[in-house]
């Protein structure tokens, strides 16, 4: 079993739709969970941590953390064309250990 | 401003050459990291260091080699041991290995290391 998961997509969703990326880890003892933005080309940006159980909403993203299925999600609402990237999910085990990535095309 | 600093931003290996990826922060950050990314993948770590002249192997160390001799520095020495190099690399910084501020692991801009 893979450390992280993600649906490697892509995900091809209309302007003003809910994207949502889901994202399942191995490793139980994980404490922080974060999910990244990168564009094509480019380097990560961190968009969302959450370490405790439930929802965390930060403008129109939300991340669930849901630690018995070890499962983490974000959730972009109002989707926008410039939401169009590769959104990687990471979790900590020593260091951060990243899933393949989901990437997200939206569409105008 | 703070920030991590990569360079060179295009790196050319000629085979059985050793190149050193450069990485340079001054966000005054204890720990940094050396992650490797292939097309269509996700990030792989190579090389941690939660400390100066400490530093622990990750999931993928073969065929390269780093050093920490101060806190701002992590240059990364891709040996010819390693025998498909090409990749972008990304070096990283955070506080601690938990990553549990508002700036998670902050990356620099990358690497693109080609062997010719």
């Amino acid at each position: 079993q893979k450390e992280v998961e993600q649906n490697s997509g892509p995900l091809s969703v209309p302007e003003g739709a809910i994207a949502s990326l889901n994202c399942t880890y191995s490793d139980r003892g994980s404490q922080s969970f974060f999910w990244y933005r990168q564009y094509s080309g480019k380097s990560p940006e961190l968009i969302m941590s959450i370490y405790s159980n439930g929802d965390k909403e930060d403008g129109r993203f939300t991340a669930q953390l849901n630690k018995a299925s070890q499962y983490v999600s974000l959730l972009i609402r109002d989707s926008q064309p410039s939401d169009s990237a590769t959104y990687l999910c990471a979790v900590t085990k020593t260091a951060l250990i990243f899933g393949k990535g989901t990437t997200l095309s939206v569409s105008s | 401003d703070g920030g991590i600093t990569q360079s060179p931003k295009y790196l050319f290996r000629k085979e059985g050459q050793n190149v050193t990826l450069s990485c340079e922060q001054n966000l005054n950050h204890d720990a940094m990291y050396w992650y490797r990314q292939d097309p269509g993948q996700g990030l792989r770590l190579i090389y941690y260091s939660q400390i100066v002249n400490d530093f622990q192997k990750g999931d993928i160390a073969e065929g390269y080699s780093v050093s920490r001799e101060k806190k701002e520095s992590f240059p990364l020495t891709v040996t010819s041991a390693q025998k498909n190099p090409t990749a972008f690399y990304l070096c990283a910084s955070s506080i601690d290995l938990s990553g549990r501020t508002r700036y998670g692991y902050t990356f620099g801009s990358g690497t693109r290391l080609t062997v010719v």
